[in-house]
């Protein structure tokens, strides 16, 4: 079991639309749990960061998490073709190294 | 500060000879970290620094790979004797603070071993 998993993808969805993202773990003492966008070619970019079980809201962006079914999700709202991308799952156990999922491709077209 | 720095951006090499890259993090920045990300895979931890010292190597790292920061600052990654399987694209990143509050990528040295 990887210890973090995340569907490759590509998750299509029209313009205007909610993306859904998810991510599961597999150690139950991970403390944060973080979201990076990474357009093709570029390095990964940090959008989200969560540490308690609840929403947490940025904009267009919502993470959530739940520790008691160890999976963290993404929604991004009113999708836009500019946040077509790999979208990282990366998790913290209380050490100073994330693990990072495979990444889900989202397309969001017009 | 312009964030976190990596040279060369790109590195074509032949199988066998030896690469070195270098990165320049965040200048207030005590963390550092490399990374290793093939095609269609997430990053994958290989070492990371704590100022000079370096505090932990993934079994990944062979003994072909050694990384250094020796004052504290830049560090760089060299890969010796470079076979095809090396290639991939090397991201360094750098943190203030521990991991639980996520870092800071740079920009990334693709390598292509041919």
């Amino acid at each position: 079991q990887k210890e973090v998993e995340q569907n490759s993808g590509p998750l299509s969805v029209p313009e205007g639309a909610i993306a859904s993202l998810n991510c599961t773990y597999s150690d139950r003492g991970s403390q944060s749990f973080f979201w990076y966008r990474q357009y093709s070619g570029k390095s990964p970019e940090l959008i989200m960061s969560i540490y308690s079980n609840g929403d947490k809201e940025d904009g267009r962006f919502t993470a959530q998490l739940n520790k008691a079914s160890q999976y963290v999700s993404l929604l991004i709202r009113d999708s836009q073709p500019s946040d077509s991308a790999t979208y990282l799952c990366a998790v913290n156990r209380n050490t100073d190294k994330l693990i990072f999922g495979t990444g889900t491709r989202l397309q969001v077209f017009p | 500060d312009t964030g976190v720095s990596q040279n060369p951006r790109h590195k074509i090499t032949k199988r066998g000879q030896n690469v070195t890259f270098r990165c320049d993090p965040i200048s207030e920045h005590n963390r550092l970290y490399w990374y290793r990300q093939t095609l269609g895979q997430g990053p994958e931890f290989l070492t990371y620094f704590q100022n000079e010292a370096q505090l932990e190597k993934s079994r990944l790292l062979s003994d072909r790979f050694s990384a250094e920061r020796p004052k504290g600052s830049f560090s760089t990654l060299e890969i010796q004797r470079t076979e095809q399987g090396d290639s991939a694209m090397y991201l360094c990143a750098s943190s203030a603070n521990r991991g639980d509050y996520g870092y800071t990528f740079g920009s990334g040295t693709r390598l292509t071993v041919v």
